[in-house]
């Protein structure tokens, strides 16, 4: 079946500009991810998403910062008022559930930011 | 907050075995020991894990101490597609996934 699907690839905007991200999960993971990983560094945890349950949102670096996942499925991730520092590529991952066995992680191939 | 420990890049001559080390000596009883790697420019990617015994399948083997403190990802016959960074992950509190920098594995031709 079909991965975990990030839209768009790349993302080209401008210092001050909103940006929203897409995440795609695989069919029935009821969790999922967003991880930031700038060069050259390792993954960053931004949030997560279980079910009906509140995120966890400890991950966010800052109130421009914010995800949305409509309907058990389809995540957003939204960057308001963008900075150079947010440059980065942002991961997507979703897993089955929360169990250690149902924990492993399968990842989208990320959404490149560039803010000028 | 960093839970396991490995060394920073490592070399292995393609067609040999590669052992990538991690140490984990705060690992509490019922976590596990995940295994993921980075291929350049895409997502990672999910080997292997483990809680007290050997595990293997058809990408790696994975060896845990006994005393589970630490633990060694084999790939037993490194190709140069295995080149990527490594990471040995054990689940900290809640459920996020502490990546940190991983290993830096190059496989030389």
């Amino acid at each position: 079946g079909a991965g975990v699907s990030q839209s768009p690839s790349n993302k080209v905007t401008e210092k001050g500009k909103d940006v929203e991200l897409r995440c795609d999960p695989i069919s029935g993971h009821t969790a999922l991810y967003w991880y930031r990983q700038s060069l050259g560094q390792g993954l960053e945890f931004l949030i997560y998403f279980q079910g009906n349950s509140a995120p966890d949102k400890s991950g966010l670096p800052s109130d421009r910062f914010s995800a949305e996942r409509t309907g058990g499925s389809v995540s957003t991730l939204t960057i308001q008022r963008t900075q150079q520092e947010d440059s980065a590529v942002y991961l997507c991952a979703s897993s089955l559930g929360l169990g250690q066995k149902q924990n492993i992680q399968y990842f989208g191939a990320g959404t490149r930011l560039s803010v000028l | 907050d960093a839970k396991t420990t490995q060394p920073t890049s490592m070399d292995c001559a393609e067609g040999r075995a590669a052992n990538l080390p991690c140490n984990h000596s705060t690992i509490s009883g019922n976590e596990y020991v995940y295994w993921y790697r980075q291929i350049h420019s895409q997502g990672p990617q999910y080997i292997i894990h483990g809680l007290k015994n050997n595990e293997t399948n058809e990408m790696a083997s994975l060896i845990i101490t006994e005393d589970r403190k630490s633990s060694t990802l084999i790939l037993p016959h490194a190709t140069l597609r295995d080149t990527a960074v490594y990471y040995c992950i054990v689940r900290p509190h809640g459920n996020q996934f502490y990546f940190g920098t991983g290993t830096s594995l190059t496989v030389i031709p």
